[in-house]
């Protein structure tokens, strides 16, 4: 069955520290894997997505098929990380999308 | 282009009552989705769509119906109301090849009594 895991449902860390938003899902096929943002008061938005091995407002994440995880990383926080985050999946063809319970990144001064 | 948009943006209902939530795409998107987001749970999919008269389940179609009689419109019914569908509502779209963002409308926050 297709699942997507964010073991943490708060995450608090201080401005210029690191962080790692875990993220592992569980699919038989070829999954398409992305992050979604949600900052206070506005839209959910795709953050980054997989196959495009960007980087966003300084986040990355990488796929591990091994693992089957995509963590989000970002090496120095700032307060306006601050947001809602999601980790989804899409089966191949990308009409169905599952996603995590999210994780709350509270970025403090 | 306005994107996604849902009406309304709130909505209390009393349990037995019917409702129906609105969504509109401008972008000719063919695939369609709501989700519910319940505190601490993430968003859940109800319903999706991936062209007009084309519908199918999500993780928890209980309680909703949906229909597509068009490539912009995909409505979300609720009948007979009940206290477990207090929630928030999001409705999205998508191009449909491979690896397209979602994009989602703001959201009904429905409270059921």
């Amino acid at each position: 069955a297709q699942r997507v895991t964010q073991p943490e449902k708060l995450l608090s860390v201080f401005k210029g520290a690191p962080v790692e938003l875990k993220c592992n899902y569980s699919y038989s096929g070829s999954p398409e894997l992305f992050w979604y943002v949600q900052y206070s008061r506005q839209r959910l938005q795709l953050l980054l997505r997989h196959i495009s091995r960007e980087s966003i407002k300084g986040f990355t994440a990488d796929l591990n098929k091994g693992e089957t995880s995509f963590h989000l990383k970002k090496p120095f926080a700032q307060e306006e990380d601050s947001a809602m985050y999601y980790c989804a999946l899409s089966n191949t063809g990308g009409f169905k999308t599952i996603f995590g319970a999210g994780t709350r990144l509270f970025v403090k001064a | 282009n306005a994107g996604v948009t849902q009406t309304p943006k709130f909505r209390i209902l009393k349990i037995g009552q019917s409702m129906t939530l609105q969504c509109t795409q401008d972008m000719n998107h063919n695939y369609m989705y709501w989700y519910r987001q319940d505190p601490g749970m993430g968003l859940k999919l109800i319903y999706y769509s991936v062209g007009a008269g084309i519908t199918d389940k999500g993780e928890v179609p209980n309680g909703y119906n949906v229909s597509r009689s068009t490539t912009e419109d995909f409505p979300l019914r609720l009948e007979l109301a009940a206290p477990s569908q207090t929630s928030v509502y999001f409705c999205a779209s998508k191009a449909e090849w491979d690896y397209n963002e979602q994009f989602f409308g703001p959201g009904t926050r429905l409270t059921v009594l």
